[in-house]
């Protein structure tokens, strides 16, 4: 059974980094199958597919435009986890935030696991 | 970006009634393979989201079968045949053939 597990603050100030870690359980962050999606949710945007990362002999990663060139997310294979950075978050960032796998076995099963969500508020 | 609206916004439904919504893409779901990358995800009150139906109209595991899913292309329904009290939530829809993007939910209640 496979479950991902966030850890991160719930609290972040305007200017600086977000931070998150989803580890893995059941499955591998390196599995050729698979693809790690970060997601959030809020009142204003809705869901909101973040990037992923994933590994094809190399690792590769992919961002929404929203977030590109602030957002980084980074495979730990050692932990068996992958993080998310979101750097300059204004309080627009404030936002429920999911980890979730993509699995691909035939046919790809986006996102299906989620972990547990994390709120965080980006306030002084 | 690919655009997904999904109607209605939201549905009042009476146990044991059907159930319908739409969700229409801004560009054809179909890859070159023939493969057509539209899923359902539904979030129920104070829950995360979780995959109700892949591949358009494939179940995933679990998934009760008065829950189905079709289309084709640009156009996708989510059907409950009866609704039960357990299935009140939001619906959405998820295109996968170019970066993700959700549409705009649907909350049915009862």
């Amino acid at each position: 059974q496979v479950q991902l597990q966030q850890s991160g603050p719930g609290l972040v100030k305007p200017s600086q980094t977000l931070s998150l870690t989803c580890a893995i359980s059941g499955d591998s962050v390196s599995s050729i199958s698979g693809a790690w999606n970060w997601i959030r949710q809020s009142p204003s945007r809705g869901l909101e597919w973040l990037g992923r990362t994933y590994y094809r002999s190399r690792w590769y990663n992919d961002y929404a435009a929203s977030v590109k060139g602030r957002m980084t997310i980074n495979p730990d294979t050692s932990k068996n986890q992958f993080s998310l950075q979101l750097r300059s978050v204004t309080p627009e960032d404030t936002a429920v935030y999911y980890c979730a796998r993509d699995h691909y076995s035939s046919v790809w099963y986006r996102n299906d696991y989620w972990g547990q969500g994390t709120l965080v508020t980006v306030s002084s | 970006d690919i655009v997904l609206t999904q109607t209605p916004l939201s549905l009042s439904v009476t146990p044991g009634q059907p159930a319908s919504i739409s969700c229409k893409s801004s560009q054809s779901l179909v890859d070159s393979d023939g493969k057509t990358h539209l899923y359902w995800y539904l979030q129920k009150p104070g829950q995360t989201p979780h995959l109700l139906i892949y591949a358009v109209s494939n179940r995933f595991s679990g998934v009760p079968d008065r829950f189905s899913g079709s289309g084709s292309g640009t156009d996708f329904t989510l059907k409950i045949s009866r609704v039960e009290a357990e299935d009140v939530g939001v619906y959405y829809c998820l295109q996968g053939i170019q970066l993700p993007t959700f549409g705009g939910g649907t909350k049915v209640e009862i």
